[in-house]
């Protein structure tokens, strides 16, 4: 199986730059994207294709995967970028895999 | 817009078949773009993919769950649905049907649907 590694917890003061890791092995020769899960709604995808947002989503969102890593970057953060946020694999093997999530706390 | 909408029990006993129906509404399952996904979440935990299907009705199952899942395709009724056999408590979980775009990136999910695995 594969694993994606993200740490539970991250926090940012409001304007502040948050980023938010993923780690698996030879990540970066993977796709890569991103969802943003407030409670008790469904994800919504931030980033697919490592770096590419879908519409809609600010330009405050960016993503990058290299190596070892993804990581999602969140310029000037705002109170309602309050959420988990999970990273999604996808190989022809492993097929979808997800991290186990990121609680994103906006102090 | 697409929207997509899970529908079946909210409970199942133990040892029994689980059986769920996403309809698809501002789309078509037709379209050779996407493929069409269920994905799960325990309470408190993240999410987890189970399997997905292509308007040919070609399927991907994750490997953990490949020996009880079967995802079908309506064309006729626009829907795909998901069949989990052999459940149990582990088996609970909010279930969402999604749309895979390039068969990957899910960017469009149903509101999902609380399955209770209990007798």
């Amino acid at each position: 199986s594969y694993d994606l590694t993200q740490p539970p917890s991250v926090s940012v003061s409001p304007g502040q730059t948050a980023s938010i890791t993923c780690s698996g092995d030879k990540l970066g020769d993977k796709f890569t994207c991103w969802y943003q899960q407030k409670p008790g709604q469904s994800p919504v995808l931030v980033i697919y294709q490592d770096s590419n947002r879908p519409s809609g989503i600010p330009e405050r969102f960016s993503g990058s995967n290299s190596g070892n890593t993804a990581t999602l970057t969140i310029s000037g953060t705002q109170a309602m970028d309050e959420a988990d946020y999970y990273c999604q694999a996808w190989d022809s093997s492993t097929y979808v895999v997800f991290g186990g999530g990121t609680k994103l706390t906006v102090l | 817009q697409v929207q997509l909408q899970e529908s079946g029990p909210g409970l199942v006993k133990p040892s029994q078949t689980l059986s769920l129906t996403c309809t698809v509404s501002g789309g078509s399952v037709s379209s050779g773009s996407y493929y069409w996904s269920w994905i799960r979440q325990p309470a408190g935990k993240g999410p987890e993919w189970i399997g997905r299907i292509y308007t040919s009705g070609s399927t991907n199952y994750n490997p953990s769950l490949k020996s009880r899942v079967t995802i079908s395709v309506d064309t006729s009724k626009n829907q795909f649905s998901l069949k989990l056999s052999s459940v149990t408590a582990a088996d609970t979980a909010v279930y969402f049907c999604a749309r895979a775009l390039s068969g990957i990136y899910h960017d469009y999910w149903g509101q999902g649907i609380l399955v209770t695995v209990s007798s």
